[in-house]
């Protein structure tokens, strides 16, 4: 079957650096999908990896590795408005995306 | 541009009753998405319409599900005898293109409340 893995929950601090780790196992591989999701809220894209590397944007970062089915993303310089739900998900062989079940992430001051 | 829209952002209805669900894409887009999403948890995925292509409705849970599309403009979701547990946030996203780099636009939503 094909599986999408994240952890359910994660706490970080107001100004640090925080990694959200996804690994997937699907039929086939035609890019991956950071989505965020405030609370009560639709999600909103935030990057799209196909090739092996890190991919920068701003405090945002995603890094893909597909020989290790494995990506994360970085968020740096956390600020109260990056609490939110993260969602990882893979485009399969067909095209389809295929979600995970998202990390919901708790900045603290 | 306009963005997605759903309508309506809520509903309420009784257990038993059918309701229907409206999604307006953004124009241009010729690939619609349904989801389902409840409380705490991720996106389920329910059908999905790329152009005049037979429409995939591999993660309709049940026949009481049904969808249609005119062309690639609104599409609508259809729920008959409702039951509580079909109690959820309904999302429609669209796409450019199904393939490529193309990210998913979403509506805000319709939140199903069956009591």
């Amino acid at each position: 079957g094909q599986n999408i893995d994240q952890p359910t929950e994660m706490t970080a601090t107001e100004g640090a650096i925080v990694q959200i780790n996804c690994t997937y196992q699907t039929s086939g591989f035609n890019g991956l999908f950071w989505y965020q999701q405030h609370a009560g809220e639709a999600p909103t894209f935030l990057s799209y990896n196909v090739l092996d590397g890190l991919e920068e944007k701003g405090r945002f970062s995603s890094f893909l590795s597909r020989s290790k089915g494995y990506s994360y993303l970085l968020l740096k310089e956390l600020q109260m408005k990056d609490s939110a739900s993260y969602l990882c998900a893979v485009k399969d062989s067909n095209y389809q995306l295929i979600w995970g079940a998202g990390t919901k992430l708790i900045i603290k001051p | 541009g306009a963005g997605v829209s759903q309508s309506p952002s809520n509903k309420v209805t009784e257990k038993g009753k059918d309701v229907e669900l409206r999604c307006d894409p953004i124009s241009g887009h010729t690939a619609l998405y349904w989801y389902r999403q409840r409380l705490g948890q991720g996106l389920e995925f329910l059908i999905y319409f790329q152009g005049n292509s037979a429409p995939d409705k591999s993660g309709l849970p049940s026949d009481r599900f049904s969808a249609e599309r005119t062309g690639e403009s609104v599409s609508t979701l259809t729920i008959q005898r409702t039951q509580q547990e079909d109690s959820a946030v309904y999302l429609c996203a669209s796409t450019q293109s199904e393939d490529g780099s193309y990210e998913q636009y979403f509506g805000p939503g319709t939140r199903l409340t069956v009591t």
